[in-house]
């Protein structure tokens, strides 16, 4: 199966500062997707990352806060900006990879104090 | 708004008994859907996922799937402890097209 390799897998940050995050896959894909799990919730949709486009937001995300590069086919980064302890949640990388379906990178556990 | 429900849970089985997930979706448009497992502190792992009406078996794992009722339902027979976890259903196309995710089932079986 498809691996993505994610980190760091978590962090401490002190608020007003950034972190990005790094997602890497062992395969080339097509579409990156950044998802953001607070704790006992599931998933929302942070934004769609394209290789050689800007990411698409959804309702309630924007670039000024979580900006997302999309370098190569392979790796993606999302940064969280200006972090506020509302942020302190798990950050996941997902990729469409074929007959493994969507697979998803092991997560990022950022605390924000 | 794309919606994907899900039974609230949590959610408690015997050992040994068939444990029933069921999801329902407000996007007539979505193509597939997905079953995801969590096990705290981990991320979702794939069991299976449908495109077709009717059932889709894998081992002890049966999907189901009715598009006309726009509802889904993952089926878990001879239920084990380690299929104690989270169930996360998700819609949406096909291959890189956003997913979106229900609220997720608490799973937990009794030995």
């Amino acid at each position: 199966s498809a691996v993505i390799s994610q980190k760091p897998s978590r962090d401490i940050c002190q608020r007003g500062t950034s972190l990005t995050i790094q997602c890497q896959v062992d395969s080339q894909v097509t579409m990156m997707f950044w998802y953001r799990q607070q704790p006992g919730q599931s998933l929302t949709l942070i934004a769609t990352a394209n290789q050689g486009s800007e990411a698409t937001y959804e309702s309630g995300f924007v670039i000024d806060k979580f900006p997302i590069s999309r370098p190569n086919l392979t790796f993606s980064t999302l940064t969280v900006s200006n972090m506020s302890p509302e942020d302190s949640s798990i950050y996941l990388c997902s990729a469409w990879t074929g007959s493994y379906g969507y697979t998803f990178g092991s997560g990022t556990r950022l605390t924000v104090v | 708004q794309k919606e994907v429900e899900q039974n609230s849970g949590p959610l408690s089985v015997p050992e040994g008994a068939i444990a029933s997930l069921n999801c329902t979706y407000s996007d007539r448009g979505s193509q597939s859907f997905f079953w995801y497992r969590q096990y705290s502190g981990k991320s979702p792992e794939l069991i299976m996922f449908i495109y077709s009406n009717g059932d889709k078996e894998d081992g002890r794992f049966t999907a189901q799937l009715n598009k006309a009722s726009q509802y889904v339902s993952l089926l878990i027979r001879d239920s084990q402890p380690s299929d104690s976890a989270t169930y996360l259903c998700a819609g949406g196309g096909f291959g890189n097209e956003k997913l979106t995710f229900g609220t997720g089932t608490r799973l937990t079986i009794i030995p």
